[in-house]
């Protein structure tokens, strides 16, 4: 099975500061990534895609950006945090066989408190 | 479009009763659909999912979910709930056609308590 790994688990940062989140898989190979935001403990809000290196879709605009250097790495980046970049960040990996209804699984997920 | 609807954002039940979650969903072609659990500050956990044969799908911790194509449901369940049970409940859906992205559609939740 997959695990997901994330850090940091928490962090505050001040506006305007940068931003580098970081998400790493084992268990399995060439897995579609996945960037969540969660705000108030509710709706999952998917922020970024990638199906491979160097390949990543942007579902809303905003001031956050993404990077896949490496199969299994994810990488949430800001260069300039808002206040409300706030949230709970989760990182997910699904499966890429096509038809195939692989679930996602998620990681433990970094707290984000922009001051 | 697909889209994923939970009617109620809080469930409350006593432990030792059946508890039921509710999820309807709006997809093009034939679903795929997921039940996850989330404990506060921590990642979603897969409980089950639906592909396609039995409509009623067995998955962790005694959750099963019955899935109904006429009324594009798919409602988790569990006979006697636990206290240990409270948590936030997300129901997501796939379209089965399409390409190898695999992106879900989560609806917004549904926060389950059980009191003792």
């Amino acid at each position: 099975s997959q695990t997901i790994h994330q850090w940091p688990a928490t962090l505050v940062q001040p506006v305007g500061s940068p931003l580098s989140l970081e998400c790493t898989v084992e268990g399995t190979s060439n897995p579609n990534l996945y960037w969540y935001r969660q705000a108030a403990g509710r709706g999952l809000q998917l922020l970024f895609y990638s199906v491979g290196i160097g390949q990543i879709s942007s579902e809303v605009p905003q001031n956050l950006s993404a990077s896949r250097p490496q199969d299994r790495q994810f990488i949430l980046s800001s260069k300039k945090l808002l206040l409300s970049d706030s949230g709970f960040y989760l990182c997910a990996s699904g499966g890429r066989v096509y038809g195939e209804a692989y679930e996602q699984y998620f990681g433990p997920g970094t707290r984000l408190t922009v001051t | 479009a697909q889209s994923v609807a939970q009617p109620e954002d809080q469930v409350n039940v006593a432990e030792g009763n059946p508890l039921t979650v509710k999820c309807t969903y709006s997809v093009s072609g034939n679903p795929y659909l997921f039940w996850y659990v989330q404990y506060p500050n921590r990642g979603l956990q897969f409980l089950l999912k639906y592909i396609t044969g039995d409509n009623l799908v067995k998955g962790s911790y005694g959750f099963e979910a019955e899935f109904n194509k006429s009324q594009t449901s798919f409602h988790l369940k569990k006979p006697s709930a636990l206290v240990s049970d409270s948590a936030l409940y997300f129901c997501a859906v796939r379209d089965s056609r399409g390409s190898t992205l695999g992106r879900l559609y989560f609806g917004r939740g549904t926060q389950l308590t059980v009191w003792p």
